[in-house]
């Protein structure tokens, strides 16, 4: 059974940083894409980063709002992947959520969420 | 960015009912399109991709059409667990982006 755990999140200041983790297990897991998603309170899904495999070199996507302040990357010895929020705003509030994804296919697998509070 | 569009944003429904909800791309984006479904409190779950395929353990009530810029999910008969709300995504190009969602309640 494919199970994805987030774990990391909490209550930060702004300007802080946080590091999400997510372990992976029921597949393997350097053979997949990685993402995280996250969602407001009360408001809509939106993507925030990709790893993609080794076959891919694991590179990398990021959503406009977060790049340059949030790295994606992944530990396949590990079965783990990770989100480093650095220079975090208000707006980054959000439970934040791994997922597993096919190309083509989407998010397949969903983690339950770890939320994450940006406030002073 | 690809922005989508979905209609209604809220919908009310009885057990039984047929439901559509529609998602509009504002550019081209062949059939790569997928529908999830949120519970409140819960992870969203994958109910079709490829616009049209039902994920593995999806019941057959739930159906996807369309391609380009314009496509639907139909539930054919409205089953209690189906309140929920549903969000169409598109995985054309990044940044991949999401519709803002269609709750959906008893009426």
């Amino acid at each position: 059974e494919v199970q994805l755990v987030e774990s990391g999140g909490g209550l930060v200041q702004p300007g802080g940083s946080l590091r999400l983790s997510c372990a992976a297990s029921g597949f393997t897991f350097n053979d997949h894409y990685m993402d995280w998603i996250r969602q407001a309170p009360g408001k809509g899904l939106e993507w925030v980063a990709r790893s993609r495999n080794k076959a891919n070199s694991y590179s990398t996507e990021y959503a406009a709002s977060v790049k340059g302040r949030f790295t994606i990357s992944r530990d396949d010895s590990k079965n783990s992947l990770y989100l480093q929020m650095n220079s975090l705003k208000t707006e980054d509030t959000a439970v934040y959520y791994c997922a597993r994804s096919i190309p083509g296919r989407s998010f397949d697998h969903w983690g339950q969420g770890t939320l994450v509070t940006v406030s002073s | 960015d690809i922005q989508l569009t979905q209609s209604p944003s809220f919908l009310s429904a009885s057990v039984g009912d047929r439901v559509t909800i529609t998602c509009r791309a504002s550019q081209g984006i062949s059939s790569s399109l997928a529908w999830c479904q949120q519970k409140p409190g819960k992870a969203p779950k994958l109910l079709i991709y490829a616009a049209s395929t039902l994920q593995s353990g999806v019941p057959s009530r739930f159906s996807g059409s369309g391609s380009g810029t314009e496509f639907t999910l139909t539930i054919s008969s409205l089953q209690p667990e189906d309140f929920a709300t549903y969000y169409c995504q598109q995985l054309n190009s990044y940044p991949l982006t999401f519709g803002g969602g269609t709750k959906v309640e008893i009426k």
